[in-house]
């Protein structure tokens, strides 16, 4: 079946602009989860949902950084006046319902460049 | 601070051959840990899982081991095969549905 989808798989921005990444999770899992990683590191934890309702954001580095979930099913992270430090592989997963034993299926990610 | 990480970085290995990638923890609280497997390209790929309550579990070809004594984490695949080159990540759930990853290990296949 298919597994999460990502878009876009990459993009280029300039300093200073806003950029929306989408997840399309899979169909029917409870939890989505994002996460950043920089290149040769693990994944690095930055907010999750179940359902619509955000239940961490911990991760996120700071306020210019955001995500939705408004009908439980597609998320969108959206970074505010992008800076080059944010430039990254962004990675979304999802999980049927976030519980022990229901691993996280990770998408092939967005790759962000702030130049 | 608390992290989970790996003792070597890269692991090269003879096809056919058994690997044993290693990790270790130190959350002592930690109660679940999961092995990835990460491709070139590709999002990570859950591989197993194990529960602090179990110090052993099996799945196809890969074992995963836990010594909670010395908070270490082992994953073992055996009969190493070209397709199992990847890095490797340990995750530890530290509660919330928060996986925090090692840092990874790259495992490499020698004809």
């Amino acid at each position: 079946g298919a597994g999460v989808s990502q878009s876009p798989r990459y993009k280029v921005t300039k300093r200073g602009q806003d950029v929306a990444l989408r997840c399309d999770p899979i169909s029917g899992h409870v939890s989505l989860y994002w996460y950043r990683q920089a290149l040769g590191q693990g994944p690095e934890f930055l907010t999750y949902f179940n359902y619509e309702a955000q239940q961490d954001k911990s991760g996120l580095p700071n306020d210019r950084f955001s995500a939705e979930r408004p009908e439980g099913s597609i998320s969108t992270l959206t970074i505010q006046r992008t800076e080059q430090r944010d430039s990254a592989m962004y990675r979304c997963a999802s999980s049927l319902d976030g519980s022990y034993g229901s691993p996280l299926h990770f998408g092939n990610g967005t790759r962000l460049t702030v130049t | 601070g608390e992290s989970v990480g790996l003792h070597l970085p890269t692991l090269s290995v003879q096809e056919g051959d058994n690997s044993i990638i290693n990790c270790a923890y130190s959350n002592s609280a930690s109660d679940y840990f999961i092995w990835y497997k990460q491709e070139s390209g590709k999002g990570p790929q859950f591989i197993i899982d194990i529960r602090s309550n179990m110090d052993k579990r099996q799945g196809q070809r890969v074992t995963v081991l836990l010594n909670k004594t010395v908070k270490h984490l082992s994953l073992q695949i055996a009969a190493t095969q070209p397709g199992d080159s990847a890095v490797y990540f340990c995750a530890e759930n530290r509660g919330a549905q928060k996986l925090v990853f090692g840092q990874g290990t790259r495992l490499t296949i020698n004809p």
